[in-house]
């Protein structure tokens, strides 16, 4: 059974960073397209950023240059590095399995809540 | 800037057809852009529903089908239920590994 769970969202002050972990089970995180989707308090989802399985990424223009995604392949885990952080970036972050032949995300994790505050 | 469009919201009544669009700002969806479509109820994470235009996912009742009507990707529910209330989300593929979330349809179940 596939599953994602997310973890290391919580409280952090403008300009902070903070890492996000994803770790999965039943599949392999290096073999597969990996993404990060947030979600606003109260507002829409938001596509965030995807790591191919070949190591290539890619970013939604609001967080380009202050979010990198990577993994490690030794614990199956996603991750995703926030830097500079502010208000805007407060949101459930969301892990996802891409599926690349029919282009849609698959599988969910259940979340982790950032919150960009002073 | 590329901007998907979504209704707001719609109303259902139990056991009655509800067909939701994702349209572009500017042109029109085709396959090309894989759409697909995912549920949300509040304080849940997201479940697919639709991928690749009309495919269902795994376990997805055949009261949900997606299609394409005109130049919008469309989700139509039949027989709404009243755990069919939520929010729907499409999603298109802009290619580049880009994808692009419509803004979400609130359906009401009443």
């Amino acid at each position: 059974e596939v599953q994602l769970v997310e973890s290391g969202g919580g409280l952090i002050q403008p300009g902070g960073s903070l890492r996000l972990s994803c770790t999965a089970s039943g599949f392999t995180v290096s073999n597969s397209y990996m993404s990060w989707v947030r979600q606003a308090p109260g507002k829409g989802l938001e596509w965030v950023s995807v790591l191919y399985s070949g190591g290539s990424t890619s970013y939604a223009d609001s967080v380009k240059g202050r979010f990198t995604i990577s993994r490690d392949n030794s614990k199956n885990t996603l991750y995703l590095q926030m830097i500079s952080l502010t208000a805007e970036d407060t949101a459930v972050y969301y892990c996802a399995r891409w599926r690349f032949i029919d282009d849609y995300f698959d599988s969910w994790g259940q979340g982790t809540l950032v919150t960009v505050s002073s | 800037q590329t901007v998907v469009t979504q209704e707001p919201s719609f109303s259902v009544s139990p056991g009655g057809t509800v067909t939701l669009t994702c349209g572009l700002s500017s042109g029109s969806v085709s396959t090309d852009y894989y759409p697909s479509w995912y549920q949300q109820t509040p304080g849940q994470a997201p479940r697919t529903l639709i991928y690749s235009t009309n495919t269902r996912s795994s376990g997805v009742p055949d009261r949900f089908f997606g299609s394409i009507l005109g130049n919008k990707a469309a989700l139509t529910i039949t027989g709404a239920q009243a755990d069919d209330e939520s929010d729907y989300y499409c999603v298109l593929y802009m290619g580049n590994g880009i994808s692009v979330f419509g803004p979400g349809t609130k359906v009401t179940v009443l």
